[in-house]
């Protein structure tokens, strides 16, 4: 079974400046989709960045990026010129390529940043 | 196009009574997707559904709880003889397709308390 992992429960950050949030995960498989969800204050969840496993390229959606080191089964969002709207609970989570039975998210336990006025 | 819609968005309930929880998935969507959130940890999978079947109930509590998406209608996540600790807030998500290029979008979830 896959398993992600997020140790660290909390991070704060300035505004304006640049935050990177850590996850792991595990898994035997060689393809599969890697997803960071944000939930702000609100509970709603909001896909910020997916990264296919079986592209080398970094996934990058304006001021959110991702380093996917697929060797150490790292997959870290970083947050440039962090803005007051991006405090949210953050998780982290994967998904088999497969159809079917196997095509649920599996979530980390999740990350609150909070951002420094 | 509206997103996945869920409702109630807050549910109170007593222990022993019934709790429905309904997802309308996005327009297009033929799959859906229920997750389980207990306070300060990260959401659980505990069914998928496609139109009039159960793909996956792997994460389903074996008793009390069932799902379904019938051809018409929402989806509905029932919760029987509700206890304490069923309080959570309910997601559910939807996809268009189960293949390569799959997102799933989330509503804003269901908050059920049992008193």
């Amino acid at each position: 079974a896959q398993t992600v992992t997020q140790s660290q429960p909390e991070m704060s950050v300035q505004e304006a400046e640049t935050v990177t949030l850590s996850c792991t995960y595990d898994t035997s498989e060689s393809d599969y989709y890697l997803f960071w969800y944000k939930q702000p204050p609100s509970r709603q969840m909001i896909l910020v960045i997916r990264q296919e496993a079986y592209k080398q390229q970094n996934a990058t959606e304006n001021r959110f990026s991702v380093n996917f080191q697929k060797a150490a089964k790292s997959f870290s969002l970083k947050i440039s010129d962090s803005q007051l709207g991006d405090a949210a609970m953050y998780f982290c989570a994967y998904r088999s390529p497969d159809t079917g039975a196997n095509s649920k998210l599996t979530f980390g336990k999740g990350i609150t940043l909070s951002v420094r006025p | 196009n509206a997103g996945v819609m869920q409702n109630p968005r807050h549910l109170v309930r007593r222990r022993g009574q019934e709790a429905r929880l309904r997802c309308s998935p996005m327009k297009g969507h033929s799959h859906v997707y229920w997750y389980r959130q207990l306070p300060e940890e990260g959401l659980k999978f505990m069914v998928y559904l496609q139109k009039e079947n159960i793909i996956d109930e792997s994460g389903m509590p074996k008793e009390r709880f069932s799902a379904e998406f019938p051809k018409e209608g929402p989806s509905i996540l029932r919760i029987q003889q509700v206890v304490r600790g069923d309080s959570a807030a309910y997601f559910c998500a939807s996809s268009q397709e189960a293949g390569v290029q799959e997102t799933q979008y989330f509503g804003p979830g269901t908050r059920l308390l049992v008193l």
